[in-house]
């Protein structure tokens, strides 16, 4: 049973660039969160999508948005990128929000040049 | 407002040493679950225990236990003759029971370095 997936692994992208991560959530759950993890700190609520919408968000600005398809797959977009979107990215799965804990992702480093 | 202490920044210990990792969440919710992940340094987070607040039996599994005191608001856990695989960043974190992310934050973590 795979658990959840994350592309890519790494990334590397320029300041004023955009970002695309992807997220494959566990077989047979439902809601997506993301998370952001600087080094060395913990991770950071971005959002959540249950039902292909964003149920509730972290205090991050709008240039961060994500989507969720009807498979229950997920998108992070990070809009004009800033050095300190340099982070790990970290995706995590859950069923009904996340009661029964979640399942993370090995998340995507994403470093802004 | 919800917060939630790992004192210990690192700690350091030799195998087969036991270690406690120190967890205090300050919250005026009555109920609400309390959560351990374990981050090896592959990076991904693992999910060790979910216990609530009406809960506070000592829980053991295998060398992991816990222990909840709600009166202290403190959750910590113990691991028992350590290992070097042991070694990762452990952090706690809360969820109320509504669900509400509103309080969606991890500690800061406590880095584990089990030594051989």
């Amino acid at each position: 049973d795979a658990g959840v997936t994350q592309s890519p692994t790494h990334l590397i992208k320029t300041r004023g660039q955009q970002v695309t991560l992807r997220c494959s959530p566990k077989s047979g759950h439902d809601t997506v969160s993301w998370y952001q993890q600087a080094l060395g700190q913990g991770p950071q609520f971005i959002f959540q999508y249950y039902e292909e919408e964003e149920r509730q968000r972290g205090n991050f600005p709008d240039r961060f948005s994500g989507h969720q398809y009807p498979n229950y797959s997920s998108e992070l977009n990070v809009n004009a990128l800033l050095l300190g979107d340099s982070a790990l990215y970290l995706c995590a799965s859950s069923l009904a929000m996340e009661i029964y804990g979640y399942t993370f992702g090995s998340g995507t480093r994403l470093t802004v040049v | 407002a919800q917060k939630v202490t790992q004192a210990q920044t690192e700690i350091s210990v030799v195998e087969k040493e036991d270690v406690t990792l120190d967890c205090v969440y300050e919250t005026r919710d009555t109920t609400y679950y309390l959560f351990w992940y374990k981050q090896p340094p592959s990076g991904e987070l693992v999910f060790l225990i979910r216990r609530n607040s009406f809960d506070e039996q000592n829980e053991i599994s295998g060398r992991y236990s816990w222990n909840f005191q709600k009166s202290t608001s403190s959750f910590n856990f113990t691991i028992t003759a350590s290992q070097v695989v042991d070694s990762a960043v452990y952090f706690c974190r809360p969820m109320n029971y509504g669900g509400s992310q509103g309080n969606l934050i991890f500690g800061k973590g406590t880095k584990l370095s089990v030594k051989p």
